[in-house]
């Protein structure tokens, strides 16, 4: 059972846009920054966003963050075959002194 | 840009222990943190610890207090993650990775899977 609740798959259509939730407490999500995380089949994770909707270098602007109280959405428009993965939200849980992410959230692009 | 390279795939016993290492190349580990994030295969990431490499000091995550220790060598600039008592249930890929100050893994190593079976 995860700290950050994600929904277990989303789909849309190439060219589309689909958002994926990422819902915690005060103790996480609520009082601390969240990032995302792509990770493509048999690789490591990659970093989408930090600090709630930053873009490290080389990220599309196609891929988005935000926050609101205790929960946070990643944003990707323009959907691509490529963009095919699995999803992971993840924030400092000061409660548990701690790193907690999400279950994941698998896209699928039709 | 800093790489972190991983040791290569462990096959172990239960009740032994495994020690990855994670290197980093072409640069240092400079004063960010190295976390250890397990995969279980088929499930989610889960972080282990980590470890601020230019002061040695660590600290787990509750789940696995006592059965892993996580180490630094600032000379090589490598990082150790070595688990211990080692059941089926601790089959995974593990990975390490660099935090931003946000808490942000910005860089990752490749993975290294670890399994264990008797």
């Amino acid at each position: 059972q995860s700290v950050l609740t994600q929904p277990p798959s989303v789909s849309a259509a190439p060219g589309q846009k689909v958002t994926i939730s990422c819902s915690g407490s005060s103790s996480n999500i609520g009082n601390n920054y969240v990032s995302w995380y792509q990770q493509l089949p048999g690789t490591a994770p990659k970093l989408l966003i930090y600090d709630n909707n930053k873009r490290p270098s080389g990220i599309p602007d196609r891929f988005s963050g935000s926050k609101s109280g205790t929960s946070a959405t990643l944003g990707i428009t323009g959907l691509q075959t490529g963009d095919e993965a699995d999803y992971y939200c993840g924030t400092w849980d000061s409660s548990l002194s701690a790193e907690v992410f999400g279950g994941g959230t698998k896209l699928t692009v039709l | 840009q800093v790489q972190l390279v991983q040791s290569g795939a462990e096959v172990k016993k239960p009740g032994s222990s495994v020690k990855v290492s994670c290197k980093a190349s072409g640069g240092t580990f400079s004063s960010y943190t190295i976390s250890w994030v397990r995969q279980a295969p088929g499930q989610g990431l889960e972080w282990m610890g980590r470890i601020i490499p230019i002061l040695g000091i660590a600290n787990y995550a509750q789940k696995f207090q006592g059965r892993v220790t996580i180490t630094a060598d600032k000379s090589t600039s490598t990082a150790y993650m070595e688990l211990s008592s080692l059941r089926s249930e601790d089959t995974a890929v593990y990975y390490c990775a660099r935090a931003l100050g946000s808490h942000a893994f910005d860089i990752w190593g490749q993975g290294t899977m670890v399994t264990v079976s008797s």
